[in-house]
């Protein structure tokens, strides 16, 4: 099975802030990588999928990047909603699996 | 517009049965990528099953002989067939669905919550 390791698990930023969140699968997976934003209580939302491309509706302040074995989501310039958990997820092969998730909060 | 709304969930003993449902409109689920993730409370997704729109099915490691994936295209409903349940089992069970694998899970539902305790 691929493991997907997120860094940081959880970050402070403020409003404004640039703020990057890695990922690192076990082996290469090209450009498999999809992320996604869950805020408490509520169902994740996909925000980039094929590592760089931007889901229809997602704010461009959001970007995706990397391919083989590392991926990066980036948050440009962070906004009062964008304050929730992401998570990393391979679709290369199965069992697809997700990263641990990284909790973004407000300093 | 495109919903899915589960079902099925509540309280079991550890071994027993449950089945969940995935209620789909705005598009038929014998043509999609339909999907099961969970969450067990204060943790991270889990991926559990997919079907195919050729009916091939693939599950995740922890699940694999005890859950079945299925589909009643009259209902256009998703289902997840779990047996054997454990306390692990415990979570958050959301369907979803994918226009293409690599296009990740684009529609989720609200989610019903499993809960496996005696």
């Amino acid at each position: 099975d691929i493991q997907m390791t997120q860094s940081p698990s959880s970050v402070s930023a403020s409003v404004g802030d640039r703020v990057a969140i890695t990922c690192r699968a076990s082996q290469g997976i090209g450009i498999w990588v999809a992320w996604y934003q869950q805020k408490p209580g509520k169902a994740p939302k996909v925000l980039i999928y094929a590592a760089s491309s931007l889901q229809s509706g997602v704010p461009s302040r959001f970007s995706g990047s990397g391919s083989g074995t590392d991926f990066t989501l980036t948050i440009s310039t962070l906004q009062p909603e964008d304050f929730a958990t992401y998570y990393c997820q391979q679709t290369n092969s199965f069992p697809l699996t997700f990263g641990g998730g990284t909790k973004v909060e407000i300093k | 517009e495109v919903q899915l709304v589960e079902s099925g969930g509540g309280l079991i003993q550890p071994g027993g049965s449950l089945r969940l449902s995935c209620a789909a409109s705005g598009f038929n689920v014998t043509s999609n990528y339909m999907s099961w993730v969970r969450q067990a409370p204060g943790k991270g997704l889990e991926w559990v099953s997919i079907i195919y729109s050729d009916g091939s099915t693939y599950y995740g490691d922890s699940v694999k002989g005890r859950f079945t994936i299925f589909r009643d295209s009259s209902l256009n409903t998703l289902y997840l067939q779990m047996n054997s349940l454990r306390g692990e089992d415990t979570a958050v069970y959301y369907c979803a669905r994918c226009i293409t694998i690599g296009g990740g899970f684009r529609y989720w539902g609200q989610g019903t919550l499993v809960t496996v305790s005696s």
